[in-house]
């Protein structure tokens, strides 16, 4: 069974940065994507960034292009997203999430396993 | 590529049926549309995947339908534990999105 779990999460002044980790079991993690999904309180389910198995295509959402930078460490089986010039619409609860595909054809797919997710607040 | 979903909120009895519609900013290649139900307090739940194709485990209520640019997701007769937040997202494309969702409450 596929467990993601994240950490890192927690309170965050406006213009610092964070760096959330998550840590896959239950499957082969270096054959598959992976993915940060948020979602703020009350809110829909946005697409943060996304990362192919060998760190070789990497994508990321408008909202935080040029702020975030993913990364993997498949020998570790950890997931990472570093976030920098954090604002308050950042404010959100961030999943990491498997892809069922690896991203090897520069694509990333539908989701099918994710974590419980790591709450980040920003505010001073 | 910008996800539309339809309508916001969904007020049924158990047992109607819900029609829910996911409609896309450009041509989804490949059908290439996922749908999630997510519970309160819960993570995602993948129900459908390119368009049509069922997850294993999901009930036949739940079906998927569409191409291009129109999409459709059809709970046949509501189930009280289906009374969810539904999401819809195109894929196959080196980024990903996600429609705003519809709730499906009680009426």
């Amino acid at each position: 069974e596929v467990e993601l779990v994240e950490s890192g999460g927690g309170l965050v002044q406006p213009g610092r940065s964070l760096r959330l980790s998550c840590v896959g079991s239950g499957f082969i993690f270096e054959d598959y994507a992976m993915h940060w999904v948020r979602q703020a309180p009350g809110k829909g389910l946005e697409w943060v960034s996304g990362i192919s198995w060998n760190s070789g295509s990497i994508g990321y959402a408008e909202s935080v292009r040029g702020r975030v930078t993913i990364s993997r460490d498949n020998a570790k089986n950890s997931l990472y997203l570093e976030m920098n010039s954090l604002r308050g619409e950042d404010t959100a609860l961030y999943y990491c999430v498997k892809d069922v595909k690896s991203g090897y054809d520069v694509r990333f797919y539908y989701m099918d396993g994710w974590g419980k997710g790591t709450s980040v607040t920003v505010s001073s | 590529i910008v996800l539309t979903q339809s309508p916001g909120t969904l007020s049924l009895s158990p047992g109607e049926r819900a029609t829910l519609s996911c409609r896309a900013s450009q041509s989804v290649s490949h059908n290439y549309l996922a749908w999630y139900q997510q519970k309160a307090g819960q993570t995602p739940r993948l129900l459908v995947y390119d368009t049509s194709s069922r997850v294993t485990g999901i009930p036949d209520r739940f079906s998927g339908s569409g191409s291009g640019t129109d999409f459709t997701l059809t709970i046949s007769r509501l189930e009280p534990e289906d009374f969810a937040v539904y999401y819809c997202q195109q894929y196959g494309r080196s980024t990903t999105t996600f429609g705003p969702g519809t709730k499906v409450d009680i009426k």
